[in-house]
């Protein structure tokens, strides 16, 4: 099966950059969404095809791909970025998530 | 605005079933194909099946396949998923997303357990 692999934990200072990693097999080939999920909420969409962000999501996070590793990098890192966050790709109608990444902010 | 209200989760004893159901509003529900995801305590995100705009073309996540049915009524703006043959792996909270994944419930909790 496809996987996506995620570092399973980062720590951040306040106003640092935090970059967190995605590789998988033929990701050159694919488009990747980035999600924030905080404790007890639904996930939220922060950047899609690999370096949009949507309406309402902080300058500050932003997306790269090249090869097989994409990136969300979070950029002036603030407290209220804290939580996990997961990769998301689709191959032939099949759907998947990445492993996770817990962002601490201390 | 936009929302997705999952319902219909429980618990329920390993063997048995149970249908959720995801109530939208605010976009153009007869056009988009929506998914479900789950998410079981402590773990990541899983995803569960997809289903197109008119019900035609369905898929599912391996996991799933021959126990789940993905299903929706247009009319009533309503998606589905009937859960047969529930395992204890099974116990995640559901949630449904947009064709996307830009808009999600609040999610639905599932426990299977005898």
């Amino acid at each position: 099966s496809y996987e996506l692999t995620q570092p399973p934990s980062l720590s951040v200072s306040p106003g640092q950059t935090a970059s967190i990693t995605c590789s998988a097999d033929k990701l050159e080939d694919k488009y990747v969404n980035w999600y924030q999920q905080k404790p007890g909420q639904s996930p939220v969409q922060v950047i899609y095809r690999d370096n949009q962000r949507p309406s309402g999501i902080p300058e500050r996070f932003s997306g790269s791909s090249s090869g097989n590793v994409a990136t969300l990098t979070i950029s002036e890192t603030q407290a209220m970025d804290e939580g996990d966050y997961y990769c998301q790709a689709w191959d032939i109608s099949t759907y998947m998530f990445g492993t996770g990444t817990r962002v601490t902010v201390l | 605005e936009v929302q997705l209200v999952e319902s219909g989760g429980g618990s329920v004893q390993p063997g048995g079933s149970l249908r959720l159901s995801c109530t939208v509003s605010g976009f153009t529900f007869t056009t988009s194909w929506m998914h479900w995801v789950r998410q079981a305590s402590g773990k990541g995100l899983e995803w569960v099946s997809r289903i197109n705009s008119d019900g035609s073309d369905i898929t599912y996540a391996d996991s799933v396949k021959g126990r789940f049915t993905v299903s929706r009524d247009n009319a009533k703006e309503k998606l589905y998923l009937q859960m047969d043959s529930l395992r204890a792996e099974d116990t995640a909270v559901y949630f449904c997303s947009t064709e996307k994944f830009d808009f999600w419930g609040q999610g639905t909790l599932l426990t299977v357990s005898s």
